[in-house]
């Protein structure tokens, strides 16, 4: 089974400073990770993924996120916060040996204010 | 825009009835899933469908059925309708069904809202 906990319903961080939402998972194989965003009344946005390789992924946006096996985590980052930036966001995992369907965590809702 | 499309946006009907939401993939795309965004359960993973042939299935109730069309579209379809059946229901797609460069791309949702 897998699975993904977002310890965090809601981050607040002032525009300019750096911004982390947190997601940690559960998987019995090797994992794929992904981050989403949704705005308000829209779909979900693909951010980043990590496959292999480099444990610090760079995605859409300027946000990034640094995969971490020994504490099963996967953090979403992003330098400076934009105002624009506030929506709520996705950590998802998929199981590279056993499963093709995404599971989500509950969601961060990232404010991020003036 | 992810050039996966959702039809209708928004659907209002009554308990008891049943209803089709209907997906188109992104140009290339052979595998379709849909999910469920609800506020009490969050983002589950219903079905998905690669090519024409059912390839997954999660949490989805057996008054729930859907198909992936030759064009590769899909339908899901909701009969005998709950009040608990109101979410947003999601479709996406990728180029393969589950490998290493599968990245999922959403469509922009259909709510329901069950009356």
């Amino acid at each position: 089974a897998q699975s993904v906990a977002q310890p965090e319903d809601q981050v607040n961080v002032a525009e300019g400073n750096p911004l982390t939402v947190k997601c940690t998972y559960s998987v019995s194989g090797n994992p794929y990770l992904f981050w989403y965003v949704q705005y308000p009344n829209r779909g979900l946005q693909f951010l980043l993924k990590y496959i292999t390789g480099d444990n610090l992924v760079k995605g859409s946006y300027g946000f990034e996120a640094e995969f971490n096996k020994s504490q099963t985590s996967f953090h979403l980052k992003k330098p400076s916060a934009l105002v624009s930036d506030s929506a709520l966001y996705f950590c998802a995992v998929r199981d590279q040996g056993s499963a093709r369907q995404l599971t989500f965590g509950s969601g961060t809702q990232l404010t991020v204010l003036p | 825009d992810s050039g996966v499309t959702q039809t209708p946006k928004h659907l209002i009907t009554a308990t008891g009835q049943r209803v089709t939401l209907r997906c188109s993939p992104r140009s290339g795309d052979l595998s379709v899933y849909w999910y469920q965004q609800s506020l009490d359960q969050g983002l589950q993973f219903l079905i998905q469908y690669y090519n024409g042939e059912e390839r997954a299935k999660g949490n989805i109730l057996e008054r729930f059925s859907a198909q992936q069309f030759p064009d590769l579209h899909s339908e899901l379809n909701l009969s005998s309708l709950e009040l608990g059946d109101s979410a947003l229901y999601f479709c996406a797609s990728s180029v393969t069904s589950g490998g290493a460069i599968d990245t999922q791309y959403f469509g922009p949702g259909t709510r329901l809202t069950v009356l």
